[in-house]
Formats: C-alpha cells, sequence, structure tokens
C-alpha cells in the first residue's frame, strides 16, 4: 500500500522561484493537511483540508498557497520562494468523523520534501 | 499555540523506564502522541480523547489528565528501537463543526537508549 505520497523529495530553489508540492493518498481519508519541521520547532500547521472543496489556513500560511484538487489530492505552492521556507515539508491524511465521536483519527503522514532555498 | 513538552531530552539505558510529559494552556478535546526517527515520517502511537483515560501499546502507555490539560507518555523497560523524538499533538475543545482542524504539535522530546 502506498499510503501517502510526496513530490519531489529534494528540491533546491533560489530566492523569489515558485515550485508546488504534490501529495497523494489512497486511504480514502476526507482530511489532509500540510506540515513544515524545523530544526527545534516541531511540526507546524501549514494548511488543512477538513474535507474536499475546503482549505483553511494553519499556524504558518503566510507565503503559501493550497490546493484541494479532488479526495486524493493536495499540493502546495510557493509563489516567491524565500530563504526561511527552507525546510522540510510533510504532507499527511486522515480520517474525520468516526465511531464515538472522534474528531481527530490518526494522521499519516507522507516522506517528507526537503526544500532548500538559496 | 504549541503545547509545552518535557523533558526535552533523555537519555536512558535500555531496559529503564522514561516519562514524556505534554501540557496545553488551551483545554484539550484529544491528545496524540507519535515518534519519529531520524530522517522518517512521524508514526503515530495512539490518541486519547478523555480525562483519565489510558491507552496502552505494547510497553508504551499514555495518560490524559482533562482538567490539568495534560498528557503523559510512558515507556517501561526500554528498549534500543524506542529512540526517536516523540510529539505530542493537541486538539482543542470547543469547535463544534464538522471535519477536522489539524493538531498542534509540541516541539519534541528526544529519547536516545543507551545499550
Amino acid at each position: 500500500n502506498a499510503g501517502v505520497t510526496q513530490t519531489p523529495k529534494f528540491q533546491v530553489l533560489k530566492t523569489g522561484q515558485s515550485m508546488t508540492l504534490q501529495c497523494a493518498q489512497d486511504m480514502n481519508h476526507n482530511s489532509m493537511y500540510w506540515y513544515r519541521q524545523d530544526p527545534g520547532m516541531g511540526l507546524r500547521l501549514i494548511y488543512y483540508s477538513a474535507s474536499e472543496g475546503t482549505t483553511d489556513k494553519g499556524e504558518v500560511p503566510n507565503g503559501y498557497n493550497v490546493s484541494r484538487l479532488n479526495k486524493r489530492e493536495f499540493s502546495l505552492r510557493l509563489e516567491s520562494a524565500a530563504p526561511s521556507q527552507t525546510s522540510v515539508y510533510f504532507c499527511a491524511s486522515s480520517w474525520q468523523g468516526g465511531v464515538g465521536g472522534l474528531r481527530s483519527g490518526e494522521l499519516f503522514f507522507g516522506e517528507g520534501s526537503r526544500l532548500t532555498v538559496l | 499555540q504549541q503545547p509545552v513538552q518535557s523533558p526535552q531530552a533523555v537519555i536512558l539505558r535500555e531496559g529503564e523506564d522514561a516519562v514524556i510529559n505534554c501540557s496545553s494552556s488551551k483545554a484539550l478535546y484529544s491528545v496524540h502522541w507519535y515518534r519519529q526517527k531520524h530522517g522518517e515520517a512521524p508514526v503515530f502511537l495512539m490518541i486519547l480523547l478523555k480525562g483519565g483515560e489510558q491507552k496502552g501499546h505494547e510497553k508504551i502507555s499514555a495518560s490524559f489528565n482533562e482538567k490539568k490539560q495534560q498528557s503523559s507518555l510512558y515507556l517501561t523497560a526500554s528498549q534500543l528501537s524506542y529512540s526517536g523524538t516523540y510529539f505530542c499533538g493537541t486538539e482543542v475543545r470547543g469547535y463544534s463543526g464538522g471535519g477536522a482542524d489539524g493538531l498542534t504539535f509540541g516541539k519534541g522530546t528526544h529519547l536516545i537508549i543507551q545499550p
């Protein structure tokens, strides 16, 4: 089973360049997320999509845009990359609203995308 | 606002026990625990939903004190494979709509198990 697939795994950009990180999940999850991970900072939520057709800002949305293309795919775009966006980016998915009113199901993470902005 | 994890780092000998704490200033609906190995993605360990409820995963268990907005992860008789960084992720009480609004993670606790 593929689970959550992210591409690319590595990318080097110059300041001002744009790029899109792709994420796809094959678990029929309704919710998807983009996190960034920096040393000593843990995982910080950039954007999330509670269900197909909806997206919302997380803790650190500035400089990013997202698209929930369909139920499977959730992309993250950097319009004008800055050195402060150098980070490891993780896409995750989960099933929400299950048995017993469970709001947050287990998050399944992709392998991560390491982005360097020079 | 990120939950606060303590300690920041722990070094243990194989077979020793460890406790990792997670506290929030907000009323919590749930707490998740994840473990991340170096260079890998975080992996789910468990979810705790109710006050005082304790979940277990082999020799790893956790508790959630809803009144104090605190959770603790207990690792007993630690094994070399337990090494990694542990994160708690919190979900805030009060959300009344449908769907998810994401977890807020702590900065992590680095656990090193030595033979």
